[in-house]
């Protein structure tokens, strides 16, 4: 098993550019999670998915971020434009509902000057 | 809400000597416990987790965490601190909010382990 793999694992960016973060979750999980990890915040549930569904998205900061689930193998965190206080650490996660615990990626580190 | 609060933002130990970890957890009903570990520029790991059988739950790499009820506490503990287990560590709490298993995170303890 694989793991949840994230790509890229590092990411530099110009205040303003579009920035798009990758996740592959574990094969055979139906729930996937996107979370944002900073000094100030610690870790902090930005949106879960379903099924592909996005079910709650109430932790996302604000209408520059979004994301998407086409399908059960795929996921984007999208930052449009992107500034310096979204630099974070951004985690992905994946689970099935017979397990309670969530399996992490290794992160993206994103850093927008 | 669920919530958690991770006692110590540092704690440093010798090599051999024993780890004591500590946590306190806010819930509303009976709750699903977890420890995570983070080392440096890496994914979190699972360590252990609770979810209502035994109350002493045993971990890898030698950790284990005691669910008290009574203390609203799941400290987390290692007979013989090793310099690999320097890392930061979470205690996380499950809150189901709409019936999704959502994940809460303790602000992390770093621990330093010096030989």
């Amino acid at each position: 098993d694989a793991g949840v793999i994230q790509s890229p694992r590092h990411e530099v960016t110009e205040m303003g550019q579009e920035v798009t973060l990758r996740c592959k979750p574990i094969s055979g999980h139906n729930s996937l999670f996107w979370y944002r990890q900073t000094m100030m915040r610690g870790l902090e549930l930005l949106i879960y998915f379903n099924n592909n569904v996005p079910i709650d998205d109430s932790g996302m900061p604000e209408d520059r971020f979004s994301a998407k689930m086409p399908n059960a193998s795929f996921s984007t965190l999208k930052i449009q434009p992107s500034e310096p206080r979204d630099s974070a650490v951004y985690f992905c996660a994946s689970s099935t509902p017979e397990r309670i615990e969530a399996f992490f990626g290794q992160g993206t580190r994103l850093t927008v000057v | 809400a669920q919530s958690v609060t991770q006692l110590d933002s540092h704690v440093s130990v010798s090599e051999g000597t024993p780890v004591l970890l500590r946590c306190n957890y806010s819930s509303s009903y009976s709750p699903s416990l977890f420890w995570y570990v983070q080392h440096p520029n890496k994914g979190l790991q699972l360590l252990l987790k609770y979810t209502s059988a035994a109350t002493l739950v045993k971990g890898i790499n030698g950790f284990e965490a005691e669910f008290k009820k009574s203390e609203t506490s799941f400290h987390l503990t290692k007979p013989s601190a090793h310099m690999s287990d320097a890392a930061e560590y979470f205690c996380v709490v499950s809150d189901r909010p709409g019936g999704y298993n959502k994940l809460i995170f303790g602000a992390g303890t770093r621990l330093a382990v010096h030989p």
